[in-house]
């Protein structure tokens, strides 16, 4: 089956600890994308990847960094210079051309920091 | 302002009843978007729409681009309907998403 897939579902970090999260497709999509979600506002861009070894930040990319040294994975490092880093994240997908428009997302992963 | 507004925030129902969420954007759009989320947290897109009308099932989702308006629309909604839907719209020309912050929907028996 085709998808993606985000490990783990929950994850519970000590306050200035660096944490990974993981990001795995099998659809062959060249675009992947991270996002943050916090209750009452709507999904915001962290970071982004149109192609393997390249990567854009989005609109909120400060205390997060990424790597996309293979097609299928795309993870994302929670650093102690992120403020307020307890959220829902959610990484997602899309072929290249004209259906990049189309997004595929992963079940997501809930962080929280004490 | 949000460039994505979507209406209701919050939407009850009963079970068989129609009915209607509604975004509003304010920036030019390649398409919009209407996704579904479940209380697990994993979102599913149900259309991807540029003009006119689709239709899947029960789920029926128009855009008017003169207006900059959607609609998504469920028939004889049920019980497993309920989730939290979310509007987005691509950027004119980028590959960005902006997201609504969705509509919670609950439908009781």
């Amino acid at each position: 089956d085709g998808g993606i897939t985000q490990s783990p579902k929950y994850l519970f970090r000590k306050e200035g600890q660096n944490v990974t999260l993981s990001c795995e497709q099998n659809l062959n999509h060249d675009a992947m994308y991270w996002y943050r979600q916090d209750p009452g506002q709507g999904l915001r861009l962290i970071y982004y990847s149109q192609i393997v070894n390249d990567f854009q930040k989005g609109d909120i990319a400060e205390g997060y960094s990424v790597s996309r040294e293979k097609k299928e994975s795309f993870p994302l490092t929670v650093t102690s210079a992120q403020k307020n880093p307890t959220a829902f994240y959610l990484c997602a997908s899309s072929l290249p051309g004209q259906l990049r428009y189309e997004q595929y997302f992963g079940p997501g992963t809930r962080l929280t920091v004490t | 302002k949000n460039e994505v507004e979507q209406s209701p925030q919050n939407l009850t129902a009963q079970e068989g009843e129609f009915i209607t969420i509604n975004c509003s954007y304010s920036v030019g759009i390649s398409a919009l978007h209407w996704l579904q989320q479940h209380p697990g947290g994993g979102i599913v897109s149900l259309f991807m729409l540029s003009s006119g009308k689709k239709k899947h099932g029960r789920l029926i989702a128009t855009i008017n681009i003169q207006e900059k308006h959607s609609s998504l629309h469920i028939t004889a909604s049920h019980p497993r309907d309920s989730a939290v839907y979310i509007c987005a719209v691509s950027i004119y020309n980028t590959d960005k998403l902006i997201f609504g912050t969705g509509t919670r929907l609950q439908v009781f028996p």
